[in-house]
């Protein structure tokens, strides 16, 4: 079955640091991969999206790597702040009509002033 | 600023009552989705919606069904409660042209079913 897996242990960063996430998956071959971002009892919100053709994207100070090969994405957030702390998920999607797309269970980041 | 409005942040239900979790867009987007977020279990897609009328049955629909009669709205059914579906509930809508937008979702309804 479909499987996307985040490191489910906190990450904890000095700020200033770079954070990397990781996200891998198993049994899917997504056309797009999604990121975001959740706070605490909020809904996710939309950070940044990368294509299947696509190796990197970048936004401010927010990168995304994608993998096909290795069924791996990696979101790297530079000079991190106590403010970027917050729980981070991706999602993949397939190539269809709806867009569906399956998350997941993201990994917290805190940042340490 | 694009929205979508969940009616509810906090809900409490007893068990067998039958519970409505509204969802409005004001984006003019064609896709709506509920999930459900469990702590360990992520984002789970209930429900569908590409069109008006349209429904398609996500990954765990049972003891749910949707309505959508405006393309703005779509609604969440919960026929008969029972504590198991005390979660976070998500309401997310988007733009299917390209693929390359995101989700918008709303703020959730925590419901708590006693």
């Amino acid at each position: 079955s479909q499987k996307i897996e985040q490191n489910s242990e906190a990450l904890n960063i000095q700020e200033g640091k770079t954070a990397t996430l990781t996200c891998n998956y198993t049994n899917y071959s997504p056309a797009y991969l999604q990121w975001y971002r959740q706070d605490p009892g909020r809904g996710p919100v939309f950070l940044l999206l990368i294509r299947e053709n696509e190796k990197e994207k970048r936004k401010e100070r927010l990168k995304v790597t994608f993998d096909t090969t290795l069924k791996q994405s990696l979101f790297h957030i530079t000079a991190s702040q106590p403010a970027d702390s917050a729980t981070y998920l991706c999602a993949l999607g397939a190539t269809s009509g709806t867009y569906k797309y399956i998350f997941g269970t993201g990994t917290r980041l805190k940042v340490l002033a | 600023d694009v929205k979508v409005t969940q009616s509810s942040r906090y809900l409490v239900k007893r068990t067998g009552e039958k519970v409505f979790l509204e969802c409005v867009q004001d984006m003019d987007h064609e896709n709506m989705f509920w999930y459900r977020q469990d702590p360990g279990l992520g984002l789970r897609l209930i429900y569908f919606s590409y069109d008006v009328k349209m429904k398609e049955k996500g990954d765990i629909p049972e003891g749910y069904s949707v309505s959508r009669e405006k393309k703005e709205r779509f609604s969440l059914i919960l026929e008969s409660a029972s504590t198991n579906q005390t979660s976070m509930y998500l309401c997310a809508s988007s733009d299917p042209g390209t693929g390359g937008f995101g989700y918008t979702f709303g703020s959730g309804t925590r419901l708590t079913v006693v």
